[in-house]
């Protein structure tokens, strides 16, 4: 069945530390997008790319990279520059176009200590 | 992307419907009106989305004013599993390489399923 992927489900990490979170794809979407999600408060974009090797800021992009070097996958890495690393981050892909919505992965749940 | 404005949360007895409504004013006319649910920790879930007309699938019917500037998710017979926070959001279209084309998220509306 095809789906996205988010992986770990749960991540534990000392403060100071960057850390990988992976999102992998086989729908064959183009675009892929990065979610943070804080509690009781709705989905902020971090960043998202339309095509491989692409990628652009979202609203929140400080403290975060990405890479696109292939279609099935878009990593985001959580360096130590974020101020405030802890949250729940969700993964989505689409295939762009405006009359497909969007499939998103089952997130991963962020903790630094 | 327009702004939508829902209330914050809102109760439904089990197997009655539940009237959803988004106000999105400002909505232009390539813009597409989505709805999500997000049910707890999970990533959300696609319900509907529509343009102009009516729609209806298995999950839900959305009903589009005609003067596009608000909509109704209307869940037919709502579950206990049909608790979860809704989103209403509007969408540029086409394929563009900018802004238009992501989901911007904003509070939703918290439903609340009761026996």
């Amino acid at each position: 069945d095809g789906g996205i992927t988010q992986s770990p489900k749960y991540l534990f990490r000392k403060e100071g530390q960057n850390v990988t979170l992976s999102c992998e794809q086989n729908l064959n979407h183009d675009a892929m997008y990065w979610y943070r999600q804080d509690p009781g408060q709705g989905l902020r974009l971090i960043y998202y790319s339309q095509i491989v090797n692409d990628f652009q800021k979202g609203d929140i992009a400080e403290g975060y990279s990405v890479s696109r070097e292939k279609k099935e996958s878009f990593p985001l890495t959580v360096t130590s520059a974020q101020k405030n690393p802890t949250a729940f981050y969700l993964c989505a892909s689409s295939t762009g176009t405006a009359d497909y919505g969007y499939t998103f992965g089952s997130g991963t749940r962020l903790t630094v200590v | 992307d327009a702004k939508t404005t829902q209330p914050p949360s809102m109760d439904c007895a089990e197997g009655r419907a539940a009237n959803l409504p988004c106000n999105h004013s400002t909505i232009s006319g390539n813009e597409y009106v989505y709805w999500y649910r997000q049910i707890h920790s999970q990533g959300p879930q696609y319900i509907i989305h529509g343009l102009k007309n009516n729609e209806t699938n298995e999950m839900a019917s959305l009903i589009i004013t005609e003067d596009r500037k608000s909509s109704t998710l209307i869940l037919p017979h709502a579950t206990l599993r049909d608790t979860a926070v809704y989103y209403c959001i509007v969408r540029g279209g086409g394929f563009i390489k900018a802004a238009g084309n992501k989901l911007t998220f904003g509070g939703g509306t918290r439903v609340l399923v009761k026996p």
